[in-house]
């Protein structure tokens, strides 16, 4: 079942603060952030696990509720390398092993 | 190379013609996953390896696509009789483990005409 990313798209100023959220009807194992710039490959951000805490990457940090089945991102003060669109892959609990992917959103950031 | 090399980058082709996608993974990656990505769509999970063995192909969109990953490394993605739906980026990621952290490679481009 593939998670829901909301909001699909965000335009943020530099220096602003953004979440982004991804939520699944399944129970979830771990959910993956990655971001994906234009034209380039996917890179890794951070990986969350059931029972695990919340955690950062630079200005860049995430949450897992596993109760509610859903994970955020959030950008603080954000810069223009933040741009482009960010996918939630979630492992559910059922030992699966792979990652299904949200739809992504798309952040851009203006001077 | 330090990271997960695919080839071509780009690669054009007939329609009704077969292709074959290259990956090589990062070295000592066990895990090894493929994904189609269309124009401003998300990834789309099509088959994972673990080792050489393929526990889950349920993405595979149809038995025109298949697999294969031999001595644990390199992977080649074939793709039977081209269509034109099949025009997408295809996109080869590695994992020291299933749950640990993917490395993405830069994709092929597959235009199908």
């Amino acid at each position: 079942q593939q998670p829901v990313q909301s909001p699909q798209a965000v335009i943020l100023r530099e220096g602003e603060d953004a979440v982004i959220n991804c939520s699944s009807s399944k129970a979830l194992y771990s959910v993956h952030w990655y971001r994906q710039k234009h034209g380039e490959a996917p890179v890794f951000l951070m990986i969350l696990l059931k029972g695990g805490e919340q955690k950062g990457h630079e200005k860049i940090s995430a949450s897992f509720n596993e109760k509610k089945q859903q994970s955020s991102l959030y950008l603080t003060a954000s810069q223009l390398s933040y741009s482009g669109t960010y996918f939630c892959g979630t492992e559910d609990g059922g030992g699966s092993e792979k990652l299904v992917f949200g739809k992504g959103t798309k952040l851009t950031v203006n001077p | 190379g330090a990271g997960v090399s695919q080839s071509p980058s780009n690669k054009v082709t007939e329609k009704g013609k077969d292709v074959e996608l290259r990956c090589d993974p990062i070295s000592g990656h066990t895990a090894l996953y493929w994904y189609r990505q269309s124009l401003g769509q998300g990834l789309e999970f099509l088959i994972y390896f673990q080792g050489n063995s393929a526990p889950d192909k349920s993405g595979l969109p149809s038995d025109r696509f298949s697999a294969e990953r031999t001595g644990g490394s390199v992977s080649t993605l074939t793709i039977q009789r081209t269509q034109q739906e099949d025009s997408a980026v295809y996109l080869c990621a590695s994992s020291r483990d299933t749950s640990g952290p993917q490395h993405f490679g830069d994709g092929t481009r597959l235009s199908i005409l």
